[in-house]
């Protein structure tokens, strides 16, 4: 069982640069979430989606672009990244229906120098 | 809105040493609770959950009990080893939106 996958585990990028994130679940869960972690301040949720073609921003969505064309995958796009996105981020999904769980990725370092 | 406040930590004991971490919550209607533990290097896993008011969530030994005339969820094992160094996040999930709201986190260490 893969449940959620993220890529890349580590990245490095210059200020400015863009990438993007890559998360799929194989759960065929409604809700897909990214959530940044930084020392002190827990997690915060940056983007989520409730069905494909369907986004809308969390606590912390500014430098940051999301789109969800299919249910399976959810990437998250730095435009032009800052220090400010060094952080670990973590996808997670879970179903909508009952009292479901997240399911969380293993997580991916970035580093904007 | 919705918010959780965990005991600050770190939290350092002795293996075999007796665990309490504080959880209370603030949130509209009957929200569900979660435990979720992260190991080192790791992303977070579901340690323990209960939906419903006195419900007893339990897992590799640890316990919490939804409790919500104290609005509380407080994570206790009786017995800790040091594999349970890690650290601890509560959490709820509200029945009227989709997202969760984690509390700061209690990172724990177990000395042998």
């Amino acid at each position: 069982n893969a449940g959620v996958t993220q890529t890349p585990k580590f990245q490095v990028l210059k200020t400015g640069q863009s990438m993007t994130l890559q998360c799929a679940q194989d759960m065929n869960h409604e809700y897909m979430s990214w959530y940044r972690q930084d020392p002190g301040m827990g997690l915060r949720l940056i983007h989520y989606s409730v069905g494909a073609g369907i986004t809308d921003q969390g606590e912390v969505p500014n430098g940051y672009n999301v789109s969800r064309s299919t249910t399976e995958d959810f990437p998250l796009r730095l435009l032009s990244a800052a220090p400010s996105q060094t952080s670990v981020y973590f996808c997670a999904s879970r179903d909508l229906q009952g009292a479901g769980e997240l399911f969380f990725g293993e997580g991916s370092r970035l580093t904007v120098l | 809105g919705n918010s959780v406040t965990q005991m600050e930590g770190p939290v350092t004991l002795s293996e075999e040493a007796f665990l309490t971490i504080n959880c209370t919550y603030t949130a509209t209607g009957y929200p569900s609770l979660f435990w979720y533990v992260q190991y080192p290097g790791e992303g977070l896993q579901l340690l323990l959950k209960a939906t419903k008011a006195d419900d007893k969530g339990s897992n590799k030994g640890f316990e919490a009990t939804y409790r919500k005339e104290t609005t509380s969820f407080h994570l206790e094992k009786g017995s800790v080893q040091v594999s349970d160094s890690a650290v601890y996040f509560c959490a709820l999930s509200d029945n009227y939106g989709q997202n969760f709201v984690f509390g700061p986190g209690t990172r724990l260490s177990v000395l042998p």
